[in-house]
């Protein structure tokens, strides 16, 4: 079965980076891309942006250009989401999913359970 | 950007009866080359991920209920449920996948009356 599986809760300090694991399994890695989103505390959903597992180009939404680098390894069937100069307001669960097989326009089938990152001093 | 938003807010609904969502973006989803919308439905539950309910703006998921169905075309869309259940109490956002940033609506909580 398909499955998403991302690392626990990580807690940073201001100005810190973290960089987030997403492993797939159940179904062929580089035939999907992946989408990050995050959702703030008691917040609505916010894209990211996304990646192509194969070949691993990647385009990232406006607000988060020159903070954020995602990439992925087929050899683990792993993505990875990295944000860096966190600041409080990063503070939030990200997401990785996986978009329906085609291009990148596309709808998000399967998700990640999300993973906590807390930016605190 | 495309900005979406949605309507209500909030919504409660009895038992049995139909729930329904609108969404709105500020620039028309509808690709014309293949006559598809770019919009999804998607249901979160507390402390859970969003669940996919609806692509292309009305084709249902595998293993969603039909209750839940999805209509509209070009900046205008509905998300229906025809009829509550207990189970179906969550936050409903659409999003467009038309144009990158793929953002998402505010949000609409569905409660039971």
């Amino acid at each position: 079965q398909v499955q998403l599986v991302q690392s626990g809760a990580e807690v940073k300090k201001p100005g810190a980076s973290v960089k987030v694991p997403c492993k797939a399994s159940g179904y062929t890695f580089t035939s999907h891309f992946i989408h990050w989103v995050r959702q703030a505390p008691g917040q609505g959903l916010e894209w990211m942006g996304i990646i192509n597992p194969s070949g691993g180009s990647t385009s990232y939404a406006q607000k988060f250009q020159g903070r954020v680098t995602m990439t992925g390894d087929t050899s683990t069937s792993t993505v990875y989401m990295e944000l860096s100069s966190l600041r409080s307001e990063d503070t939030a669960v990200y997401y990785c999913a996986r978009g329906i097989i085609g291009d990148a326009y596309n709808s998000c089938d399967y998700w990640g359970q999300g993973t906590l990152v807390t930016v605190s001093s | 950007d495309i900005v979406v938003t949605q309507s209500p807010d909030s919504l409660a609904v009895s038992l049995g009866e139909r729930a329904t969502i609108n969404c709105k973006s500020s620039q028309s989803v509808l690709y014309n080359s293949n006559n598809k919308n770019y919009l999804a439905w998607y249901q979160q539950k507390p402390g859970q991920p969003p669940k996919l309910l609806i692509y292309w703006a009305s084709t249902r998921e595998s293993g969603v209920p039909d209750r839940f169905s999805g209509s509209g075309s070009g900046t205008d869309f509905t998300l229906t449920i025809s009829s509550l259940q207990a189970e179906d109490v969550a936050v409903y956002y659409c999003q467009q996948y038309y144009s990158t940033p793929f953002t998402f609506g505010p949000g609409t909580k569905v409660d039971i009356k």
